[in-house]
């Protein structure tokens, strides 16, 4: 069954780096989502992307955060001069089509800000 | 995207009990949907649900949308140790990417 994967699986870094989180969707899907969850809160939307392009973002996506598709099959977002309250687990998701509500998660990368 | 209140915040069960989680809102949802995320793991899609009353079912699983749209429930009919996680409603309008998630019910199962 095909699934989003990403990478790194666990990331550190130290305040004010900058990161880049990998995805790589489900290869037919064309929607394609960055969500959050802080250690035992909830899952937070982040910002969907489609036709290269940012769809829709949330307030967390500030000017901090950027998403790209370099190429046909990966999907980054970017956290620049990372901050100790960004650290979470960080999930991508993809789905086929626009009225699908029906997303399929990757594993998420755990990223820890010291 | 709309604001939904999910409860309980946490429910241990006996294995073999029956487990509810509900999902309120103070408005009316085009939609909801139910996701399933297990300890250490990631939210995985279960159902949708689209209109005013809508049962649907999925072997132990039992989902349901209110007449008014504004409250959802799932129900785990005879609970097993597979069943732990934390279960999440989703909703929001006509903006696909920014769903709302409820804050999650934790369910715990004691063999």
């Amino acid at each position: 069954e095909p699934e989003v994967t990403q990478t790194p699986s666990h990331q550190v870094t130290q305040m004010g780096q900058e990161v880049i989180l990998r995805c790589v969707p489900i290869s037919n899907h064309l929607y394609f989502y960055w969500y959050r969850q802080i250690l035992g809160q909830k899952v937070e939307f982040l910002v969907s992307f489609y036709n290269n392009e940012i769809s829709e973002k949330s307030e967390i996506f500030d000017d901090q955060f950027s998403v790209e598709r370099p190429d046909g099959s990966n999907f980054t977002l970017k956290i620049r001069s990372t901050k100790l309250e960004d650290s979470a687990m960080y999930f991508c998701a993809s789905s086929a089509i626009q009225s699908s509500y029906e997303q399929y998660f990757g594993p998420g990368t755990r990223l820890t800000v010291t | 995207g709309q604001q939904v209140m999910q409860i309980p915040q946490y429910q241990h069960v006996q294995e073999g009990e029956d487990f509810t989680t509900y999902c309120n809102s103070s408005t009316t949802l085009s939609n909801i949907q139910w996701y399933k995320q297990r300890p250490g793991g990631h939210p995985v899609f279960l159902i949708q649900l689209v209109k005013s009353g809508e049962v649907k079912k999925q072997k132990r699983l039992t989902f349901q949308f209110g007449e008014a749209k504004k409250n959802s429930s799932l129900h785990i009919t005879a609970t097993q140790t597979t069943d732990v996680g934390t279960y999440f409603c989703r909703t929001g309008g006509t903006s696909y990417g920014k769903l709302t998630f409820g804050q999650g019910t934790i369910l715990t199962v004691h063999p």
